[in-house]
């Protein structure tokens, strides 16, 4: 069972460099999420997707796009990565609003030197 | 953005110990309380969902009740096992938010001895 998968697992990117992570889910789920965690934050959200083609800023949306062309896949983009964008990315997806429990991936890790 | 708050941050507790700790909401327009476990080194996985005051859900010796006229929610373990070390993550999310937009709070890290 695949449910979320996060790739890559690990990056070191130098400031300026840009990279994008992609987060698959097989559960036909329309509801796609990104998160960032940080120490002694709680999970924030970067941008989310309600559906194919749709995309939406969440809390700390600044330096970063997204894109769903595929229900099932979403894409995090960093253009120009600086070194405040280290930090530990999840994808989440869901199968409605928010009553409905979100299934996570394992987790990104990037830094930025 | 919701304000949700988690307490105590971290507690530690011998095995067989039951132990409580708690989630705070805004009341106001409220939607839906999430609360995950987030074992070290896997993902957050949903433990309960729960909409309506006075909701209690039970999974094995996990317990979980909800207040949202005055903007809580008690997760309960009962007898502690090492296997419970973890992070208990609450979220929630009121009817202002596009839906299935989630505010969380910062966790309480949980680590049971044996």
């Amino acid at each position: 069972n695949a449910g979320v998968t996060q790739t890559p697992k690990f990056r070191v990117l130098k400031t300026g460099q840009s990279m994008t992570l992609l987060c698959a889910q097989d559960m036909n789920h329309e509801y796609m999420y990104w998160y960032r965690q940080d120490p002694g934050m709680g999970l924030r959200l970067i941008h989310y997707s309600v559906g194919e083609g749709t995309t939406a800023k969440g809390e700390v949306p600044d330096g970063y796009n997204v894109s769903r062309l595929k229900k099932q896949n979403f894409l995090l983009g960093l253009e120009s990565a600086a070194p405040s964008q280290t930090s530990v990315y999840f994808c989440a997806s869901g199968n409605g609003g928010s009553n409905q429990p979100q299934h996570f991936g394992d987790g990104t890790r990037l830094s930025i030197l | 953005i919701l304000n949700v708050e988690q307490s105590p941050q971290s507690l530690h507790v011998q095995e067989g110990d039951s132990t409580n700790f708690t989630c705070s909401f805004p009341s106001s327009n409220f939607y839906a309380l999430h609360w995950y476990r987030w074992e070290t080194a896997k993902s957050p996985e949903a433990l309960f969902v729960m909409t309506l005051n006075g909701d209690e859900k039970k999974k094995g010796r996990i317990s979980a009740t909800l207040n949202t006229k005055e903007g809580y929610s008690y997760l309960y373990i009962k007898g502690s096992q090492p296997e419970d070390s973890a992070t208990y993550l609450c979220a929630s999310s009121d009817r202002g938010s596009t839906l299935g937009r989630l505010y969380f709070g910062r966790g309480t890290q949980l680590t049971v001895w044996p």
